[in-house]
């Protein structure tokens, strides 16, 4: 089976600028769950899409939404972007079913914000 | 919310010796425990999990153990290699049962000498 993919890889933006980054999951995982990971704070969980609908959400403002498609395929977004965004943006998809817990990550995209 | 801590912060040890990386939890109802490893510009890579139903698992030269009552979990490294070289992380799932949100140690940056 292929892996997780995101795309783009690596993104630079200006600050107040808004940003997409696409997740796709292994095939069968209908659970898609978004991290950052910065040196300072490490890997913080963002939020979780399990069939189309946010079944969890992190501790982060408002500007960070995302969304899933029918294809379990999902997207996150950083509206405003500020320069505290800069980070390593994750996903992880799984089974998302109870007893499977197992997630598998992506390689992730690299954001800077200028 | 889960809050999980990781120790130490970093860990060198010399080619062939073992290496122990603990990690506490904070919520009584959690019962899975993955560990990642993530290699420099690499994604995190699920190398072991435990659930609470178990007290230790092996896998080759890689252990988990956990100790539900005192709410620990530990990673056991035998027979380290320089490819064992990376940051290690554990996590739990926050709410206890809320598997696609995992709450991250800060992670243990292992350097194993040739």
């Amino acid at each position: 089976k292929a892996g997780v993919t995101q795309t783009p890889r690596y993104l630079i933006k200006t600050r107040g600028q808004q940003v997409t980054l696409s997740c796709s999951p292994i095939s069968g995982h209908r659970s898609v769950s978004w991290y950052q990971q910065t040196p300072g704070q490490g890997l913080q969980f963002l939020f979780e899409y399990f069939s189309e609908t946010q079944r969890n959400k992190g501790n982060f403002p408002g500007r960070f939404s995302g969304r899933q498609f029918s294809n379990s395929r999902s997207e996150m977004n950083v509206s405003t972007l500020e320069l505290g965004d800069s980070a390593l943006y994750l996903c992880a998809s799984s089974l998302g079913v109870r007893e499977t817990y197992e997630q598998y990550f992506g390689p992730g995209t690299r954001l800077t914000v200028t | 919310g889960e809050n999980v801590e990781q120790h130490p912060s970093t860990l060198s040890v010399q080619e062939g010796d073992s290496a122990v990386i603990k990690c506490t939890y904070s919520d009584s109802a959690s019962n899975y425990f993955p560990w990642y490893k993530q290699e420099l510009g690499k994604r995190p890579q699920l190398i072991i999990d435990i659930r609470s139903n178990v007290g230790e698992k092996k896998d080759q030269r890689i252990a988990v153990t956990l100790n539900k009552t005192a709410k620990h979990f530990s990673l056991h490294i035998t027979e380290t290699q320089p490819e064992d070289s990376a940051v290690y992380f554990c996590a739990a799932p926050a709410g206890g049962t809320s598997y696609g949100k995992l709450t991250f140690g800060q992670g243990t940056i292992l350097t194993v000498h040739p």
